[in-house]
């Protein structure tokens, strides 16, 4: 069935480098793309979204790139610090604001 | 702002029991989501409520069924529970209309069946 995955389900990065999160998605008419942090015990927070007649989209320290030929969306966070050791999902919403979820990749970020 | 809320936090049940949990929405949403997320996995659409009724649906059996009452607040009934509803559940709230709608997720509960 339709899905969302992530390549990497693991990734760890050195303290004031950038983390780069992959998503692939199996659905050519998904138009709407968000990314989502998870802490340990909370519930997923909102990072930032992006729309599929757009390639880019930039928030604080935080930047979606999608390429549709691919079907490949990313997540770049920059300087990446400690607090953003989370686990990240990348989702895809269908009609009727049905999101459907990935796995999750975990980042580790290293003092 | 509230942002939203769930209730209990966490949850111990037997097989065969039935759990009934509970959602506030964020301030100015009217509609509700509800997700099961399994132990190192992303959360699973269960259904989503909007004017008090089931919009969508995902893959889970009938045991799973809710309720939204007019204040926009839900709740996820599951019957007979099995080991495998073992789970942490979540609500997320968005407002209709809203183009990217948006969803803000609580902070879930978590329900252990034994």
């Amino acid at each position: 069935g339709e899905s969302v995955g992530l390549h990497l389900p693991t990734l760890s990065v050195q303290e004031g480098d950038n983390s780069i999160i992959n998503c692939a998605y199996s659905n050519s008419a998904s138009d709407y793309f968000i990314w989502y942090k998870q802490e340990s015990g909370k519930g997923p927070q909102f990072i930032i979204d992006i729309r599929s007649n757009m390639d880019k989209r930039q928030g604080q320290r935080v930047t979606v790139l999608l390429n549709k030929t691919v079907k490949h969306l990313s997540l770049q966070i920059a300087a990446t610090q400690p607090g953003d050791s989370a686990v990240y999902f990348c989702a895809e919403k269908t009609s009727y604001d049905k999101v459907i979820f990935g796995p999750g990749t975990s980042l580790s970020v290293i003092p | 702002d509230a942002g939203v809320t769930q209730s209990p936090t966490h949850l111990i049940k037997t097989r065969g029991q039935q759990v009934t949990l509970r959602c506030s929405p964020k301030s100015g949403h009217d509609t509700v989501s509800w997700y099961q997320q399994a132990l190192g996995q992303g959360p699973q659409f269960i259904f989503q409520y909007y004017e008090e009724e089931e919009r969508q649906r995902g893959n889970f059996p009938d045991r799973f069924s809710g309720h939204q009452f007019p204040n926009y607040s839900s709740e996820l009934n599951v019957n007979a529970l099995w080991l495998g509803d073992s789970a942490l559940y979540l609500c997320a709230s968005s407002k209709q209309g809203d183009y990217t709608d948006t969803q803000y997720f609580g902070p879930g509960t978590r329900l252990t069946v034994l």
